[in-house]
């Protein structure tokens, strides 16, 4: 069964507006942390935001939030303002802490991102 | 400043030739991580370590080898029973417990000519 779903092959949105990337995980270990990567052309990846599974808040960096909904398992990524440097492909994924996973990181299969100007 | 280096970027190997990747990492990080990426796809894990002289086989093992011999390097060999080398190969390191984030390399785009 996938770990990581990210439902949205595509997305685009008009510079300046907020956009919302979607992600579904499936665990069963009860501590595990959600990460949302960027990846632009050049292929490297750059770290977004972290959401642990005991945080009570949502996480915030700067103009990307998750919007971290425990119970639908769901860890959708939120830009605000967006610019044109946004477009890139986005990951969400996931880092298990006690089962046979443990350590290791599940990666959705992404989701490119399109900012018009 | 602390990071990951793999080597080389471009990588081009004749069929029927094994191949190595390079990384190193001087973040003192015990865990780190081989992923192999497709065009317009995800991340599949290919070995992990935790620790030296410690590795395990992930989802996409057949046709490739690591070693790991030194806390800082995790080399990953190509061998030719890899049907389908050619892909994006990504190295990351981590902290090997807790849930923190994995730092990446630059990546080596191999090519099968």
């Amino acid at each position: 069964a996938q770990k990581i779903t990210q439902t949205q092959p595509g997305m685009f949105v008009q510079e300046k507006e907020a956009v919302t990337l979607d992600c579904t995980y499936d665990t069963s270990d009860p501590s595990y942390g959600l990460f949302w990567y960027k990846q632009p052309s050049s292929g490297e990846m750059i770290f977004l935001i972290y959401q642990g599974s005991y945080d009570q808040q949502n996480a915030t960096e700067g103009r990307y939030s998750l919007n971290f909904q425990k119970a639908r398992k769901s860890a959708n990524l939120v830009i605000s303002a967006s610019q044109l440097g946004d477009s890139a492909m986005y990951f969400c994924a996931m880092r298990e802490a006690w089962n046979t996973n443990a350590g290791k990181s599940t990666f959705g299969d992404g989701t490119t991102l399109t900012v018009k100007p | 400043d602390g990071g990951i280096t793999q080597s080389p970027k471009y990588l081009f190997r004749k069929e029927g030739q094994n191949v190595t990747l390079s990384c190193e990492q001087n973040l003192n990080h015990d865990a780190m991580y081989w992923y192999r990426q497709d065009p317009g796809q995800g991340l599949r894990l290919i070995y992990y370590s935790q620790i030296v002289n410690d590795f395990q086989k992930g989802d996409i093992a057949e046709g490739y080898s690591v070693s790991r011999e030194k806390k800082e390097s995790f080399p990953l060999t190509v061998t030719s029973a890899q049907k389908n080398p050619t892909a994006f190969y990504l190295c990351a390191s981590s902290i090997r417990e807790g849930n923190t984030e994995a730092f990446f390399g630059q990546g080596t785009r191999l090519t099968v000519v």
